[in-house]
């Protein structure tokens, strides 16, 4: 079955220092891939999306990610965080067939900034 | 250009009561998901609708759960005689016609949070 991992939980990260949260998925072809962000009591806000092309996409709010194939990821970075992205972070992806249009999500990352 | 709307953003009910819940998407947006978000959990897919369809309710609990999304109006989430495992963050997704696909880019509203007492 396609699954969604967000191998860390929780990533306390110095306000200034670079990020990277992790996502793997497993499904057999290219997958549709997207990185939301929720603070708290919110909704989800998009921060980029691949679909297909250039492997390395630009989002919102500095933010870039990578698909990369070989390793069925699609890590998302900064260079150098800010107090205010600190929130959850949630990895979504689209798989093709199946009857099911919906996005599964992984359990998401809760990014912690340190001053 | 109003993103997509829910309401109420708080619901409590009591056991066994009836909850609904309202999405109306971005404006030219023909397609709504419903996804539920327990708690320290993602969010679980759970219909996919389009106007006077349900597409896909391939994550929707067999009993007490329905949907709609009809002609006129917004689309409901009911869910009838409430347990207190039904607590949860409930958001709605749109996204704008196109292939058909449900890979076009969903907005998310910013959720019901319903309470069961």
């Amino acid at each position: 079955a396609q699954s969604v991992t967000q191998p860390d939980i929780h990533i306390t990260v110095s306000e200034g220092a670079s990020l990277e949260l992790r996502c793997n998925y497993s499904y057999g072809a290219t997958p549709y891939l997207f990185w939301y962000v929720q603070s708290p009591g919110q909704g989800l806000q998009l921060l980029l999306k691949y679909f297909s092309g250039d492997t390395l996409v630009q989002g919102i709010k500095g933010f870039e990610a990578e698909f990369k194939r070989s390793q069925s990821s699609f890590n998302l970075r900064k260079p150098s965080v800010h107090w205010s992205d600190a929130a959850e972070y949630f990895c979504a992806v689209g798989f093709s067939g199946g009857g099911a249009d919906g996005l599964t999500f992984g359990k998401g990352t809760h990014l912690i900034i340190q001053p | 250009n109003a993103g997509v709307m829910q309401n109420p953003r708080h619901l409590v009910r009591r056991r066994g009561q009836e909850a609904r819940l309202r999405c109306s998407p971005m404006k030219g947006h023909s397609h709504v998901y419903w996804y539920r978000q327990l708690p320290e959990e993602g969010l679980k897919f759970m219909v996919y609708l389009q106007k006077e369809n349900i597409i896909d309710e391939s994550g929707m609990p067999k009993e007490r759960f329905s949907a709609e999304f009809p002609k006129e109006g917004p689309s409901i989430l009911r869910i009838q005689q409430v347990v207190r495992g039904d607590s949860a963050a409930y958001f709605c997704a749109s996204s704008p016609p196109g292939t058909g696909s449900g890979w076009d880019t969903q907005y998310f509203g910013p959720g019901t949070r319903l309470t069961v007492l």
